[in-house]
């Protein structure tokens, strides 16, 4: 089946450092989703790409879905603290259809003040 | 975004005994709803997909009389686990969508999850 491989699984950074993970697949999709999820909560989405190519910022994150369809990656500049959390990248190949959400296995981020 | 509550936040159960989990969008209507399943440190992994007033459809594995899903409006999806055993503790979380608005790429929300503890 598809699947979705996540990079790094955990990275310790000092505050104010940039922040940069990345999901491949092993085949395509036409949508990407990027989620955070703090401990013992559902996981709230961050960023939401459509076309292949397209590069979406929402505040300090910023993320782009490679042209091959086949990856994406997530960009957090000048972190700070609440950024802790593990994020997900999540991949559907028929989103408006119903499609399946495929889920990589997450990247934990921890913050040093 | 719009708001998927799921109830309870935690459950601790005994042995043998089943449990219900309920998923409600509260300020949307849901025509689609997914119960995922996660063990710590671990990725979601998808467990069935609900259409209201049709049955789930359980990914490979996922034993359907075990876990059983009801979707009965459009704005409440519930998860029954029964006879739960210890195996079954896990974080389970429930996403919701409105497939019915077409031409726009609509997002899953998700729920806050439910921690169960089989004892």
């Amino acid at each position: 089946g598809q699947q979705l491989n996540q990079s790094p699984q955990s990275m310790f950074i000092q505050e104010g450092e940039d922040v940069s993970m990345n999901c491949t697949s092993s085949s395509i999709f036409n949508t990407w989703l990027w989620y955070k999820q703090d401990p013992g909560e559902g996981p709230v989405l961050l960023i939401a790409l459509y076309k292949a190519g397209e590069l979406t910022s929402n505040g300090r994150l910023t993320a782009q879905f490679g042209i091959t369809r086949k990856d994406s990656f997530l960009n957090i500049s000048a972190s700070i603290p609440s950024d802790v959390g593990i994020y997900f990248c999540a991949g559907c190949e028929f989103y408006n259809q119903g499609g399946k959400l495929i889920f990589g296995q997450g990247t934990e981020l921890s913050v040093k003040p | 975004g719009a708001v998927v509550s799921q109830h309870p936040s935690r459950v601790i159960c005994k042995s043998g005994t089943s449990v219900k989990i309920e998923c409600r969008s509260l300020d949307f209507q849901a025509t689609t709803m997914f119960w995922y399943r996660q063990f710590p440190k671990q990725s979601l992994m998808l467990m069935a997909t609900s259409n209201e007033g049709s049955k789930a459809t359980y990914e490979q594995g996922v034993e359907k009389d075990k876990f059983l899903i009801n979707h009965a409006s459009l704005t409440l999806s519930t998860l029954t686990v029964t006879s739960a055993h210890p195996e079954d503790s896990s974080f389970y979380i429930c996403s919701a969508r409105d497939f019915r608005r077409t031409g726009v790429n609509t997002e899953a929300f998700f729920g806050q999850g439910t921690r169960l503890t089989v004892v």
